[in-house]
């Protein structure tokens, strides 16, 4: 299957700084990718679609100028929590398919933590 | 907009009987797929299996089914034959928009295999 690479795995960060995040697709090109947070024991949260050469779209109640989105090339798409608060500690996790509507590819998530 | 709802929060079954995870959709698409993710103690999402709304017959891989039945709005998984591997978180998903690859998730169910 088609491989989406997502890094860091890991990552804790003071309160107020920035973290970037990346995703790939390695073997495909994703004109969308999405991405998604996960509270714990909970279901994954579209947070916004990204799509090469625009303006990601955001679902409501996500904020647009803490999680900037910018999607530079066909195989990369960038997420980065901005002056980041310890509410912001979750699991986030990326998303590309190759195919309109077939599966979708997940990184392996990035676990957050800031303190 | 869609909606799943996956009502088994958790379930414990016995090494080698097969399990039955339930999933029911809300849609008013004509046309969506529905997917299934296992999601293992390290984050990643992993791909499963995936049944279009179209497909008359059941989808099939390996030791995972799709029990589909549209009139109920249902899209079971069956895992035959469990393994101690099988312990994981398990999503259903569907397609939000056909041709927009947006995912819906349901809350998910923790499968834990029992030696």
């Amino acid at each position: 299957g088609a491989v989406v690479s997502q890094h860091p795995s890991r990552v804790i960060c003071k309160s107020g700084t920035s973290v970037k995040i990346e995703c790939r697709s390695l073997d495909f090109q994703a004109t969308t990718m999405f991405w998604y947070r996960q509270f714990p024991k909970k279901s994954l949260m579209l947070m916004a679609t990204s799509n090469e050469g625009s303006k990601a779209t955001y679902e409501q109640g996500v904020e647009k100028d803490k999680f900037l989105i910018n999607h530079a090339s066909l195989t990369l798409s960038t997420l980065t929590v901005t002056s980041a608060h310890p509410e912001d500690s979750s699991f986030y996790i990326c998303s590309a398919s190759y195919r309109p509507n077939t599966e979708a590819f997940f990184g392996q998530g990035t676990r957050l933590t800031v303190v | 907009a869609q909606k799943i709802t996956q009502t088994q929060p958790g379930m414990f079954v016995q090494e080698k009987e097969a399990v039955t995870l339930d999933c029911t959709y809300d849609t008013s698409d004509q046309s969506y797929g529905l997917f299934w993710y296992k999601q293992p103690s390290s984050g990643e999402m992993i791909f499963l299996i995936y049944q279009g709304s179209y497909d008359e017959q059941n989808a099939t891989e390996g030791r995972y089914s799709l029990n589909f039945q549209k009139a109920r709005k249902s899209a079971n998984l069956v895992i035959s034959a469990s393994q101690l591997g099988d312990s994981a978180m398990y999503f259903c998903a569907s397609l939000s928009n056909f041709g927009n690859e947006k995912l819906t998730f349901g809350t998910g169910t923790r499968l834990t295999i029992i030696p």
